[in-house]
């Protein structure tokens, strides 16, 4: 998992804020993918990304979760009006390309809702 | 949707013994992982192994891809192998994302 970096590491919001999380895929990566590990929970697939694309949301919640991956920039993982439900580590992986090769996860961003 | 099932659930070992770790799955897969969750809750990247047998210096692992299932070998244990142990698949024909299951709590006392 060395080289995709997430920020930040742990982010505390009240409920109703918006929650930005970070990722930046490895050097040389177009793939990005977020999961997030709900307390006591496995990993849920939420979004798969290109640069400039949406590949598959399929495991996104329907309202006040969206997700981007610009052509310069980070992805940006977006909530908002946080309910304490949203508290939960989020993490981000990415892969040089699709189909079968191995994703490489980043630290994860923790994040807490009061 | 795949199934990806690990046992055993919860694992309590001595300092230096040895243990065998199993994830079954329903489907074909494209790709197969292990990782290693620690108690920091960080994610560390184990195996990359859709098919076939990796070591890595204590830890090792083999994928029956034709028979569905995986293993995970951790030799000598040591208190630091504590945490949780995730496999997580990657359907043949599906979306390109990780299934996981809902891993194997190690605890290895000293």
């Amino acid at each position: 998992n060395a080289g995709v970096m997430q920020n930040p590491r742990h982010l505390v919001r009240r409920r109703g804020q918006e929650a930005r999380l970070r990722c930046s895929p490895m050097k040389g990566h177009s793939h990005v993918y977020w999961y997030r590990q709900l307390p006591e929970e496995g990993l849920k697939f939420m979004v798969y990304l290109q640069k400039e694309n949406i590949i598959d949301e399929s495991g996104m919640p329907k309202e006040r979760f969206s997700a981007e991956f610009p052509k310069e920039g980070p992805s940006i993982l977006r909530i908002q009006q946080v309910v304490r439900g949203d508290s939960a580590a989020y993490f981000c992986a990415s892969s040089p390309t699709y189909r079968g090769y191995e994703q490489y996860f980043g630290p994860g961003t923790r994040l807490t809702v009061t | 949707g795949i199934q990806v099932e690990q046992s055993p659930p919860d694992l309590i070992l001595q300092e230096g013994a040895n243990s065998t770790l199993r994830c079954n799955f329903s489907d074909s897969v494209n790709n197969l992982q292990w990782f290693h969750q620690n108690p920091w809750g960080q994610l560390i990247n184990l195996f990359y192994i859709p098919s076939g047998t990796k070591q890595n210096g204590r830890l090792s692992a083999t994928t029956v891809a034709t028979e569905r299932y995986s293993l995970l070998y951790i030799s000598s244990s040591q208190t630091t192998d504590s945490g949780v142990y995730f496999c997580a698949v990657e359907t043949q024909g599906g979306s390109e994302k990780l299934v996981f299951g809902k891993g194997t709590k190690l605890t290895v006392n000293p």
